[in-house]
C-alpha cells in the first residue's frame, strides 16, 4: 500500500531565517506531487504541483520553492522565512493521469510558526 | 475559471441527527467532485468521490453525496452524525484532461457536534 510521510510535523523558527520541509511517497511510482499551504480558518491553497523528477510548477508568487531531487521526493524551501509563511502544509501525491480521475492522498501536515 | 462555494462556514448538530453540507461549483464541463474530511491537525482523507454514472455516491463512514447537474451541486449528507464526525469538511473539484491532477478545494465547512 501506498503511504506518504512529513517531517518536521511541527516547526517553530524565527523571521528571517531559512526552511526546508520534506514530503516522501511510498508504495508508488511516478506520482504526481502537490504542496498546499492551509491558513488557520481557511481552505486550501495550492502552491507547487509536479508531474516528475526536476518539474515543479508554481501556483502563486511567494516567498518558497520547492523541488523534487527523486522520483518520490518533494521539498518546499526558503531562504528567509517571512511572518506570513505560518501554516499548515500538507504535502500530497495522485496516480498520474491526464483525465483528472485520481483523487489526493494528503500527508499528514507540518506545523509551521515563525516568530 | 472552476471554482468552488461552500456556503456554510461553520455548522452545529446533536448527535444522532442528519446532516447536510452544502456544496456548489461552477465549471463547463463534467466534473469530478470530491469530499475530503480532515480532523483537528491532520491531513484530509478522501470520503467519496463522483465521476460518472450513479449520481449518488456512497463513501466510507457512512456518507453519501448526490451530484444535481441542474444545481451544480454536490451536497454530502449522513443520516445519523456521530461524535466523531466532528471535522472539518472540503468539497473539491478536478478538471478532467489537464496534464496533471489540479483539484479545486472550497473553503471548508466546520462541523461541530453537540453530545
Amino acid at each position: 500500500s501506498q503511504t506518504i510521510h512529513q517531517w518536521p510535523a511541527t516547526l517553530v523558527q524565527p523571521v528571517g531565517s531559512p526552511l526546508s520541509l520534506e514530503c516522501t511517497v511510498e508504495g508508488t511510482s511516478n506520482p504526481n506531487l502537490y504542496w498546499y499551504r492551509q491558513a488557520a480558518g481557511r481552505g486550501l491553497q495550492l502552491l507547487f504541483y509536479s508531474v516528475g523528477i526536476g518539474q515543479i510548477s508554481s501556483e502563486v508568487p511567494q516567498n518558497l520553492s520547492a523541488s523534487r531531487p527523486q522520483d518520490r521526493q518533494f521539498i518546499l524551501s526558503s531562504k528567509k522565512l517571512l511572518l506570513s509563511d505560518s501554516g499548515f502544509y500538507l504535502c500530497a501525491w495522485s496516480v498520474h493521469s491526464t483525465s483528472g480521475r485520481s483523487e489526493q492522498f494528503f500527508g499528514p501536515g507540518t506545523r509551521l510558526t515563525v516568530l | 475559471a472552476q471554482s468552488v462555494t461552500q456556503p456554510d462556514i461553520h455548522i452545529t448538530v446533536s448527535e444522532g441527527a442528519s446532516l447536510e453540507l452544502r456544496c456548489n461549483y461552477s465549471y463547463g464541463a463534467t466534473p469530478y467532485l470530491f469530499w475530503y474530511v480532515q480532523s483537528p491537525g491532520q491531513g484530509l482523507q478522501l470520503l467519496l468521490k463522483y465521476f460518472s454514472g450513479d449520481t449518488l455516491v456512497q463513501g466510507i463512514k457512512g456518507f453519501e453525496a448526490e451530484f444535481k447537474r441542474s444545481q451544480s451541486s454536490f451536497n454530502l449528507r449522513k443520516p445519523s452524525v456521530h461524535w466523531s464526525d466532528a471535522a472539518e469538511y472540503f468539497c473539491a473539484v478536478a478538471r478532467e484532461k489537464t496534464s496533471y491532477d489540479k483539484v479545486i478545494f472550497g473553503p471548508g465547512t466546520s462541523l461541530s457536534v453537540i453530545p
